[in-house]
């Protein structure tokens, strides 16, 4: 059972290049959650899906794409990277938005964009 | 504006006792989260708190008092991979979540 599995692990680009990171999960979850970690920061949430072929924005969208065509896929894109969205990447997931909601996450994804 | 405050770093030594501190102030509750992130790697679950009071699991215990909007993590005979940050995080009104910065703990020998 893999849980969260994100692809690439690590990648730099430059300025205006464009890329996607890849989210899976094979728990059968309707959640899906992408968030960056800066250093002194908490995570912040970037976009999010309730189910498949949904998507919504989260605290900090500007400048990235999400898509969910299939139930178990999360993808993140930037279309032009920019040297602010240097980060840490973590995709999570979640059976639902309950109170109780526990995220388990992925190995994270670490993104320099010079 | 809604906003969590733990300490950035602490530092305790092996076999001993540490308690992580976390305040919040946010647009409503519905439950506080810890998670354990060794550095490199994903967070994991911790534990849950939505009433008021201790819960205990293992070496790991989780207190919450929702009219001080404070919670603590209390960490039992402290082991080496106990090194690593804990996040607080709390579910609000719209049912989400808003981070702390994490603690980094550092144990000692």
């Amino acid at each position: 059972n893999a849980g969260v599995t994100q692809t690439p692990k690590f990648r730099v680009l430059k300025t205006g290049q464009s890329m996607t990171l890849l989210c899976a999960q094979d728990m059968n979850h309707e959640y899906m959650y992408w968030y960056r970690q800066d250093p002194g920061m908490g995570l912040r949430l970037i976009h999010y899906s309730v189910g498949e072929g949904t998507t919504a924005k989260g605290e900090v969208p500007d400048g990235y794409n999400v898509s969910r065509l299939k139930k178990q896929n999360f993808l993140l894109g930037l279309e032009s990277a920019a040297p602010s969205q240097t980060s840490v990447y973590f995709c999570a997931s979640s059976w639902d938005s309950s109170g109780a909601n526990v995220l388990t996450f992925g190995a994270g994804s670490r993104l320099t964009v010079l | 504006g809604q906003n969590i405050d733990q300490p950035t770093e602490m530092t305790a030594t092996e076999g001993a006792i540490v308690q992580i501190n976390c305040t919040y102030q946010t647009s409503g509750f519905n439950g506080l989260f810890w998670y354990q992130q060794h550095a490199g790697e994903a967070p994991t679950f911790l534990s849950y708190n939505v009433l008021d009071g201790l819960e205990e699991k293992g070496r790991f215990s989780s207190f919450l008092s929702r009219s001080k909007g404070y919670s603590y993590l209390l960490l039992k005979e402290l082991q080496m991979k106990d090194s690593a940050s804990y996040l607080c995080a709390v579910m609000d009104s719209n049912y989400q979540l808003i981070w702390g910065a994490g603690t980094k703990l550092i144990i000692k020998p």
